[in-house]
């Protein structure tokens, strides 16, 4: 069964509102857990790194402001897209570290689309 | 910086050959690598981890090699089937197994 759960799988929202993706991991503790976006026909890339009870590391050319990341406890970490446009619409994935497995695992994904 | 190349982009074959998708990666210094299975506007499905010490891991009628001196890996899937109809991603874990790049992936049809 899925160790990491993503919710919503898929969500459509109007330009102008906030949407929150949730990633959780069911049987560990992350310490660490990643988000990723995917644009139509592209490779899944990597947006920031979220840490436990600290600040997420955003990449190169990732907003911030409008992709706000939470990590409050060892088994959730949540993105919300803020004032979403169309163009912020994309497939988004996370993935969370099992440090005593030594395994990264990842969520189901979730579609977002701005109308 | 890791770059990952999948080859070919696009794949459509006869049911029940036998085929082989190919990865290399930029930055031989890799922790694992790993081979994904993406279905369309879905999430992953890890299929074969291969450890940076490994040259191969089979599963099922999958095999996946790894050269890790020459950044190259090969997934192989013997007598494919409609069902393994899917996006292959190829990801090497650089600077531990936390730091994922993923290549652009593999679209296989297989058709009945």
């Amino acid at each position: 069964g899925a160790v990491v759960s993503q919710h919503p799988s898929r969500v459509i929202c109007k330009s102008g509102t906030s949407v929150k993706i949730e990633c959780r991991s069911l049987d560990f503790q992350a310490t660490t857990m990643f988000w990723y976006r995917q644009f139509p026909k592209q490779s899944l890339m990597l947006m920031a790194t979220s840490n436990e009870g600290s600040k997420a590391t955003y990449e190169q050319g990732v907003e911030k402001d409008k992709f706000l990341i939470n990590h409050a406890s060892l088994t959730l970490s949540t993105l919300t897209v803020t004032s979403a446009h169309p163009e912020d619409s994309s497939f988004y994935i996370c993935s969370a570290t099992d440090r005593v497995k030594e395994k990264l695992f990842f969520g189901s994904g979730t579609q977002l689309s701005v109308l | 910086k890791q770059e990952v190349t999948q080859i070919p982009a696009a794949l459509s074959v006869p049911e029940g050959e036998n085929l082989v998708l190919n990865c290399s990666f930029t930055d031989s210094a890799i922790y694992n690598l790993q081979w994904f299975r993406q279905d369309p506007g879905k999430g992953l499905t890890s299929l074969l981890l291969i450890q940076s010490s490994q040259r191969e891991q089979t599963s099922g009628r999958l095999n996946a090699s790894l050269d890790k001196s020459s950044g190259r890996s090969t997934l192989y899937i013997a007598a494919s089937q409609p069902g393994d109809s899917a996006t292959y991603l190829c990801a090497p874990h650089s600077g531990g197994y936390q730091k994922v790049t993923f290549g652009t992936g593999t679209k296989l049809q297989v058709i009945p």
